[in-house]
């Protein structure tokens, strides 16, 4: 079975600095891969995905990930993380080599950044 | 257009009963995946409904079924509430040959 591991649970940094935030997934011969950004009492939002094509994705609003294929990471990074960024991230991931529909997350990574 | 809409928002219910939770999916869309969240847990698939069948069923129990109607919307029926059934439930909505899933913003349950 998929599984999602996001290593940190939680990550303070200040104002205006990078981050990344890291998701690892269990190998599969095809994956989709997603962030989701969840805010207090708020369902998730979708904030980036991969299904194909360039390994590198970006978002609307800065943020950033490249697909690894031989690490099987999804990392998502922020050159300049701004105050509204704090949030939870889930990264999910589709096996579709398995056929399957369903969304498999991480744990989470709280998100905090520090004025 | 409206995104996916829940309801209700909150629900408070007793060990041993029975809930509905009910979802419309996002205006074109026709698959309907339901999932449920812990408290500091990431969500766990439930089941996806897609042409009114189950299309695809995660590690719940036989308590947890659900619907699909003729319109596409949706609703998840829990029977035997547990303590441990206490959690977020989200529904999200995908529009046919998508993997790209957009969640609502869940029904609150609380079990005591």
């Amino acid at each position: 079975a998929q599984s999602v591991t996001q290593l940190d649970s939680q990550v303070p940094v200040f104002e205006e600095a990078p981050v990344e935030l890291r998701c690892n997934y269990s190998s599969s011969v095809s994956v989709y891969l997603f962030w989701y950004v969840q805010y207090p009492n708020q369902g998730l939002q979708l904030l980036l995905k991969y299904l194909s094509g360039s390994t590198l994705v970006e978002s609307i609003n800065g943020f950033e990930a490249e697909f690894n294929k031989s690490q099987t990471s999804f990392h998502l990074r922020k050159p300049s993380v701004h105050i509204s960024d704090t949030a939870e991230y889930f990264c999910a991931v589709i096996d579709s080599g398995a056929g399957s529909y369903q969304l498999t997350f991480g744990k989470g990574t709280k998100l905090s950044v520090i004025p | 257009d409206a995104g996916v809409t829940q309801s209700p928002t909150h629900l408070i219910k007793t060990r041993g009963q029975q809930v509905t939770l009910r979802c419309s999916p996002k205006s074109g869309h026709d698959t309907v995946s339901w999932y449920q969240q812990a408290l500091g847990q990431g969500p766990q698939f439930i089941f996806q409904y897609y042409e009114e069948e189950e299309r695809q069923r995660g590690n719940f129990p036989d308590r947890f079924s659900g619907h699909q109607f003729p319109n596409y919307s949706s609703e998840l029926n829990v029977n035997a509430l547990l303590l441990g059934d206490s959690a977020l439930y989200l529904c999200a909505s995908s529009p046919a040959d998508s993997v790209e899933q957009y969640f609502g913003p869940g029904t609150r349950l609380t079990v005591t």
